[in-house]
């Protein structure tokens, strides 16, 4: 199985900061990674596919970037709502594998 | 707009059997692969697995941690996926997300319900 490590695990942040998330995986999986968005008591929301490409209606504060095995999510200023755990996931094989999750929190 | 209603949920003793049903509203369900993943209470998410549009065999995949155990189907005259569970064992214990599959990346779980909760408890 290809496993996905994200970090950090959390982090304490400020409205209007810059938020960095990274997930690196165990082997090459091209760009067929996924980035979703979930908050308490919600079922998760994609927010990112094919590692850059924002799904419909996705503000262009969150973005995407990497390929291979790193991957880099990125949100540029930081709005109250976007506090939320944040899960990249790959699908170049199966069984689709998640990483650990990171979960951004108000400073 | 696109909407999945699960249902089924509910407490059940190891070793025990449940069927979790999801409703398909507002897309063409007989057009879309489908999946489930699960969450158990305060971790991280678990892909169960999926399966096939008829037209493209209807075949299904399962994890190795519910292979043998689980079957996912499908009843497209209905516009609902299942997830038959047997043997259930407390590290089941999660909530069970039925998701669509977008067909340009067939990886990527564009749509998801609210989740039913499984508890597998004596």
């Amino acid at each position: 199985d290809v496993q996905m490590t994200q970090s950090p695990s959390s982090l304490s942040a400020s409205v209007g900061d810059r938020v960095i998330i990274t997930c690196q995986a165990s082997q090459d999986i091209g760009n067929y990674l996924n980035w979703y968005q979930q908050k308490p008591g919600k079922a998760p929301k994609l927010l990112i596919y094919d590692a850059s490409y924002l799904e419909p209606g996705v503000p262009s504060r969150f973005s995407g970037s990497g390929s291979a095995t790193d991957f880099t999510f990125t949100i540029t200023s930081l709005q109250p709502e976007d506090f939320a755990t944040y899960y990249c996931q790959q699908y170049d094989n199966l069984p689709l594998t998640f990483g650990g999750g990171t979960k951004v929190e108000i400073k | 707009e696109v909407q999945l209603v699960e249902s089924g949920g509910g407490l059940v003793k190891p070793g025990g059997s449940l069927r979790l049903s999801c409703a398909g509203f507002g897309f063409s369900f007989s057009d879309a692969w489908m999946s489930w993943v699960r969450q158990a209470p305060g971790k991280g998410l678990e892909w169960v697995g999926r399966i096939k549009r008829k037209s493209d065999g209807g075949t299904t995949d399962h994890s190795a941690a519910v292979r043998g155990r689980f079957t996912i189907s499908r009843d497209d005259s209905k516009n609902t996926l299942y997830l038959q569970m047997n043997s259930l064992k407390t590290e089941d214990t999660a909530v069970y997300y039925c998701t669509t599959v977008t067909l340009v990346t067939a990886g990527s779980l564009d749509s998801w319900g609210q989740g039913t909760l499984v508890t597998v408890s004596s």
